[in-house]
């Protein structure tokens, strides 16, 4: 079965809000965490990756919070943009492994 | 730069036919995956290469699957016979290391199989 998986299919946001974008995961051996980003029609593209020893890290308007306590991980997206609207997918990944197992995602729609 | 290209972007085809999918990876790239996309089962991995050479099939659904990966630049993956269940989109993907760090996997857009 899966290891990675998202609590909501869906989710909408009101432009300029910020978005929380949430993954439980039940494989504890996972070394690295991922969010990919996939527009429609386009292939999943990379956003950020947490390794399993960090509980927060950021990038660009993106900030991925990792609790081992609860096997959770999520996404928060600041001040969004009608261009963040696409499905994004957590995927988890083992040093030495180079598959990536990917979640179901969850869509995200910007309301203007 | 070009990303990773693969044909044909969308393909239709009869029950029992041969598909053939085509993949160049991101020039410089030592990795090489074919990932299948559906609905029902999300993102699933078939196969992935390393230096041209394959490392896990284990996702390759059946024998009617195969993939090859003649050189660093060109990868194929073959359903031979198709059947309406494998009708997906396929991508692939390659990223530029080796197991050390692979988080960053740049995939192409992706090749619409419809079997009818």
């Amino acid at each position: 079965g899966e290891s990675v998986g998202l609590h909501l299919p869906t989710l909408s946001v009101q432009e300029g809000d910020n978005s929380i974008i949430n993954c439980a995961y039940s494989n504890s051996a996972s070394d690295y965490f991922i969010w990919y980003k996939q527009e429609s029609g386009k292939g999943p593209q990379f956003i950020i990756d947490i390794r399993s020893n960090m509980d927060k890290r950021q990038g660009q308007r993106v900030t991925v919070l990792l609790n081992k306590t609860v096997k959770h991980l999520s996404l928060q997206i600041a001040a969004t943009q009608p261009g963040d609207s696409a499905v994004y997918f957590c995927a988890e990944r083992r040093f030495g492994n180079e598959k990536l197992t990917f979640g179901t995602g969850t869509r995200l729609t910007i309301i203007p | 730069d070009a990303g990773v290209i693969q044909s044909p972007r969308h393909e239709v085809t009869e029950m029992g036919q041969e598909v053939t999918l085509r993949c160049k990876p991101i020039s410089g790239h030592n990795s090489l995956f074919w990932y299948r996309q559906t609905m029902m089962r999300g993102l699933e991995l078939l196969i992935y290469f390393n230096n041209n050479v394959p490392i896990d099939d284990s996702g390759m659904p059946e024998d009617r699957f195969s993939a090859k990966m003649p050189n660093a630049s060109f990868s194929t993956l073959k359903i031979q016979p198709s059947e309406p269940r494998d009708s997906a989109v396929y991508f692939c993907a390659s990223s530029p290391k080796g197991p050390a760090n692979t988080n960053t996997i740049y995939f192409g857009e992706g090749s619409w199989l419809t079997v009818v």
